[in-house]
């Protein structure tokens, strides 16, 4: 069984201040992460993945997330947060034995000047 | 290149109707996906297909719904006897081969109102 818990549904940051977005994962077997960000009326796209290699990924537009084997963890961070990162953003979880990505419920990242 | 295409982007029909979605796959990609994204369920997993076969269906909702993918390529997502619930967005996904450690690519989805 597979499971992802995204802590919080809806984050707010200034422009230029860093971004966290909390991501929780349970899986019964090594798993693959992912992070997806979604912008209004547009389609998924991926920002990072984690399948077992180095575990600080780092991804597109600034964002990193670290994988944290003993807490169970995949927190997506960015040092400096710019308008253009208001979206929604998933946290997907998926394992060798499954054929399909388990999706967090989104956090709302918001942007303010 | 393409990237995972979806027609229609929007659908809007009356209950009790079919409709059939269709989704256009990256070349070359052996592995699709179907997703729904709606507000009250968030994103939920309908079906896996590797190549023409569809090794998992546990995320279809009922035996309303039916997928089918011919030639490796398209595939196309039915709903029969369509209920209010099943508006929705539809998000289909492709990817080059692995479901675990593959990146899968989204489509734009299709968006299904059902009055």
């Amino acid at each position: 069984a597979q499971s992802v818990t995204q802590l919080d549904s809806h984050v707010s940051v200034s422009e230029g201040t860093p971004v966290l977005l909390r991501c929780n994962y349970s899986s019964s077997y090594s798993p693959s992460l992912f992070w997806y960000v979604q912008h209004p009326n547009k389609g998924l796209q991926l920002l990072l993945k984690y399948t077992s290699a180095a575990t600080l990924v780092k991804g597109i537009n600034g964002f990193e997330a670290e994988f944290k084997k003993s807490e169970t963890s995949f927190h997506l961070t960015k040092p400096s947060a710019h308008m253009s990162d208001a979206a929604e953003y998933f946290c997907v979880v998926t394992t060798g034995t499954a054929s399909k990505l388990t999706f967090g419920t989104g956090t709302r990242l918001q942007v303010t000047l | 290149g393409a990237g995972v295409s979806q027609s229609p982007s929007n659908k809007v029909t009356e209950k009790g109707k079919d409709v059939e979605l269709r989704c256009d796959p990256i070349s070359g990609h052996t592995a699709l996906y179907w997703y729904r994204q709606s507000l009250g369920q968030g994103l939920e997993f309908l079906i896996y297909f590797q190549g023409n076969s569809a090794p998992d269906k546990s995320g279809l909702p009922s035996d309303r719904f039916s997928a089918e993918r011919t030639g490796g390529s398209v595939s196309t997502l039915t709903i029969q006897r369509t209920q209010q619930e099943d508006s929705a967005v539809y998000l289909c996904a492709s990817s080059p081969y692995r479901p675990d450690t593959d990146t899968q690519y989204f489509g734009p989805g299709t968006r299904l109102t059902v009055l």
